[in-house]
């Protein structure tokens, strides 16, 4: 199974609004509800930000959100902060006890 | 907070096992509804997941993976290792434990920092 598909990059400057897609296939992003995005900053462990495809974990600004739409799924991020500079990467739950992870969208905060 | 910290050599040699550990403090391996796992990351490639330890003691390994990982929790230390045998250079990569919690451990919560692991002669 290949990873899932991400843009390398994304920016946008302060205040303005990102989105970040994923895409998969039917057997992965498009068949289950179990989506899950994680934000790294450098040197960092990763931290989820949005989990089951539109939940948001305690803690986590509500200026992050997800969705879906057939076999992609999309981070949004509202309002960009310098802060919110970093790598995003998703997950999709794949079947038979598997999961794929993206390459990763490194994120700009111009 | 539960906080997961991984260790073990960072240079293994083609051919031999692989052995890392992750040791979890601020919270307990057994307890319900955690799926310990083991993440790695090859340098300039995607995240690829290697497999979780559910707090049962059930493990659920990647498929292209299967032949050569095993996964153990050590409910005495607050532990849990990943070896994988038979490593070439394609296992290079930064490991990272984690917990998956959810429905069946489809997100995962806390994470290591990773550690670097290098195969070669």
């Amino acid at each position: 199974q290949s990873a899932l598909t991400q843009p390398p990059s994304a920016s946008g400057s302060p205040g303005q609004s990102v989105t970040i897609s994923c895409t998969g296939t039917s057997s992965d992003v498009g068949g289950y509800n179990y989506v899950s995005w994680y934000q790294q900053h450098p040197g960092k462990a990763p931290k989820v930000m949005i989990y089951e495809v539109t939940k948001r974990p305690s803690g986590v600004p509500d200026r992050f959100s997800g969705s879906k739409s057939g076999n992609t799924a999309s981070l949004t991020v509202s309002g960009l902060q310098t802060e919110d500079e970093a790598d995003y990467f998703c997950s999709s739950y794949a079947g038979t006890s598997n999961f794929l992870f993206g390459g990763g969208t490194k994120l700009t905060v111009l | 907070q539960v906080q997961l910290q991984e260790s073990g050599p960072g240079l293994v040699k083609p051919s031999e096992t692989l052995s890392l550990t992750c040791t979890v403090s601020g919270g307990s391996v057994s307890s319900g509804g955690s799926y310990w796992s083991w993440i790695r990351q090859p340098p300039g490639k995607a995240l690829e997941w290697m497999g979780y330890m559910s707090y049962t003691g059930s493990t659920y390994y990647n498929p292209s993976l299967k032949s050569r990982v095993t996964m153990s929790l050590d409910t005495s230390k607050n532990q849990l290792s990943l070896k994988l045998s038979s490593v070439t250079a394609a296992d290079t990569a930064v490991y990272y434990c984690a917990r998956g919690i959810g429905y069946f451990g489809d997100f995962f919560d806390y994470w290591g920092q990773g550690t670097l692991v290098t195969v070669s002669s």
